[in-house]
This record gives structure tokens, sequence and C-alpha cells, in this order.
């Protein structure tokens, strides 16, 4: 699987929106972004994944560059219960469902 | 609720003991996945069964002994551990056979080894 290189760490204020950035500069063609996020002491939850086009669901929008080497994730109005770590992880789709997880990004919702 | 459901959630043994970790996904998936989380490292990816046939196993020691009886269930058998085992260990499903491909993670076992 493809590399991803995430800030260590970020802080967005309360009520605005929490912009993510995951660089795969080596995805290659078969190869979807996941992101995943980790609340303190939880489980891994799923958030949302894509191939090209942009996505967006009830929990965030997912932004991918033209040229697929990077990504951005989108939390539109964040909340204090959106404090995680999240991950961005570059996979294919089947064949190999194993998440490598690296360090991600720890995001701090400040009141 | 993921429908992923891990028990004990903690869990606190001697070097000699022997456990067992348990999980139980009700979602029809047919992969599952043993994941350990200790202190300040990423999560680690330990071993994976496709139809209750182990797939992968990620150079773990002997000491864990997975186990997996039918695609709902997955154990992992803990013996003779040592005090660097200590972790969060997750548990993990999804589907190989459905457009949906996303995992879904139980709450996970803290496992502290004295």
């Amino acid at each position: 699987d493809a590399k991803t290189t995430q800030p260590t760490s970020m802080d967005c204020a309360e009520g605005r929106a929490a912009n993510l950035p995951c660089n795969h500069s080596t995805i290659s063609g078969n190869e979807y972004v996941y992101w995943y996020r980790q609340i303190h002491s939880q489980g891994p939850q799923y958030i949302i994944h894509g191939l090209k086009n942009n996505e967006t669901n009830e929990m965030a929008s997912l932004i991918i560059t033209e040229d697929r080497k990077s990504s951005t994730l989108i939390l539109p109005h964040a909340t204090l219960r959106d404090t995680a770590v999240y991950y961005c992880i570059v996979r294919v789709n089947f064949g190999n469902e194993k998440l490598t997880f690296g360090t991600g990004t720890r995001l701090t919702i400040i009141p | 609720e993921t429908g992923v459901t891990q028990t004990p959630r903690h869990l606190v043994m001697g070097m000699t003991n022997k456990k067992s970790l348990k999980c139980e996904q009700h979602l029809g998936h047919n992969a599952m996945y043993w994941y350990k989380q200790s202190a300040k490292k990423p999560l680690e990816l330990m071993f994976v069964y496709n139809f209750k046939e182990q797939t992968e196993n990620n150079s773990v020691p002997s000491r864990f002994s997975p186990e997996c009886p039918n695609s709902s269930h997955l154990f992992l058998h803990l013996h003779t551990l040592q005090p660097e085992d200590s972790a969060l260990y997750l548990c993990a499903s999804s589907s190989r056979t459905t457009g949906s491909t996303e995992a879904f993670f139980g709450q996970g076992t803290r496992l502290t080894v004295v």
C-alpha cells in the first residue's frame, strides 16, 4: 500500500470547518483513499473513502486532487466530540482488506 | 455500537497465566482481524482471517494464538506473555463479498501484563 503523510497535530475552533490534509504521492491507480478516526481509547471508526471523485456523507467530505497525490478531509462544523486522531490510509479495495495505520493527525477542537 | 463486540474490556494477567480475548460480529462479515496498539505507537496488524482461514500472520510471536471457529467469532489465546505485550487489542471485521469495504472495529480489550 502507498505511504501517506499527515501533520502530527492540528487545532480547530468549535463550529468551524476542520480541514485535514493528507499526502499520498505514490498512490497507484487502483488504490482508494480511506479516512478513519480514533477517539481516545476506543476502536477506530470509519469516516469516508474515495477513489478520484469528491465524496460526501453525513460525517464529512473528502476532496481528492485531480492528480490524486493528496486529499483533504473536511468536517464542516467541528464539535468537541470530533477531537480524535484522524488516519488517512491508502489501499486497494479488493484482495487486500488489511489497513496499515500511520501515526495520523491529532485534531483538537477548541471551545 | 459498531456491531463488533469484544470481551473483556479490561484484563490484567500474570506472565504465567493463560487467558483468551473474544470478538464477535453480527454484521454478516467474512473477514476478521486482530490489531495491537501499544502506547504511543500506531496500530499494528497481527492476524487476518478470511472465511475462517488465516490468511496473514504479521510475524506475531507464538505466545499469541488466534482461533476463528466461524465467520462471526474470533479469539486470541494468550499464554506466557511479557509486560511489553501490554496494549490495547482491537478486533475488526469487514466484508469481502459486498460493495462495502470499510472495516468495523470493536472497542478493544485493554490488556495489562504484570
